[in-house]
């Protein structure tokens, strides 16, 4: 069956520290996809990056990074240089198109970057 | 374009009672799913509808239902509201595989 885990409940960093989040995932199927959401305190989830499993590439995006590695089954997150804006819970989430094409969730990473 | 809209954004009702929510997706998005957010059991996912028919159906009762419009546009109903129900409800709609959230509806059960 599809599992996302974020094992890390809740980080706190200072600010201009980097910072990884880790994802974990599980699925049978070999397409799938992994994305990485991000709900700030306002409640609404922002898409950030979506990847699918023939693409091992990693992938860059300003200070936002992601790493994906089907040998560990990881898709993880490092913020370069964090700012208090970047405070947020961030979810990691998997869908298997061939199957039932649901997008689920894991619980969620809550970071806070401390001024 | 427009994002994703939900009304009402805050909603309290009582045991017992019944309540809809609305969602507007993007125009042009003809999915559009539901997920119930709490502390306890995180994001889940409701259900999705696609051209008016649902594609998907997590694990929660009969209690809960929805329907998608012509104009794409759904609604979700619970009945028989219980105390654990008190939740934020999202809806997203998508385009491929980018999905995009609307504010939520926070509903809270007395």
């Amino acid at each position: 069956a599809q599992k996302v885990t974020q094992a890390q409940t809740e980080i706190s960093v200072v600010e201009k520290e980097d910072v990884t989040l880790d994802c974990v995932y599980e699925t049978r199927d070999t397409t799938y996809y992994l994305f990485w959401y991000k709900q700030p305190p306002s409640g609404e989830l922002v898409f950030l990056i979506r990847r699918n499993s023939f693409d091992e590439q990693n992938e860059i995006s300003g200070r936002y990074s992601w790493n994906f590695q089907k040998s560990t089954s990881s898709f993880n997150f490092t913020i370069t240089a964090s700012q208090v804006v970047d405070s947020a819970v961030y979810f990691c989430a998997l869908s298997e198109p061939n199957r039932d094409d649901k997008i689920i969730f894991g619980k969620g990473t809550r970071l806070h970057i401390l001024p | 374009k427009a994002g994703v809209t939900q009304t009402p954004r805050y909603l309290i009702k009582t045991r017992g009672q019944q309540v809809t929510l609305s969602c507007s997706p993007i125009s042009g998005h003809r999915s559009v799913s539901w997920y119930q957010q709490t502390p306890g059991q995180g994001l889940q996912f409701l259900f999705e509808y696609f051209s008016e028919t649902q594609r998907n159906k997590g694990n929660f009762p009969g209690r809960f239902s929805g329907r998608q419009f012509s104009n794409s546009r759904s609604e979700m109903n619970v009945s028989t509201l219980e105390l654990g129900d008190s939740a934020l409800y999202l809806c997203a709609s998508r385009e491929d595989y980018e999905q995009y959230f609307g504010p939520g509806t926070r509903l809270t059960v007395t």
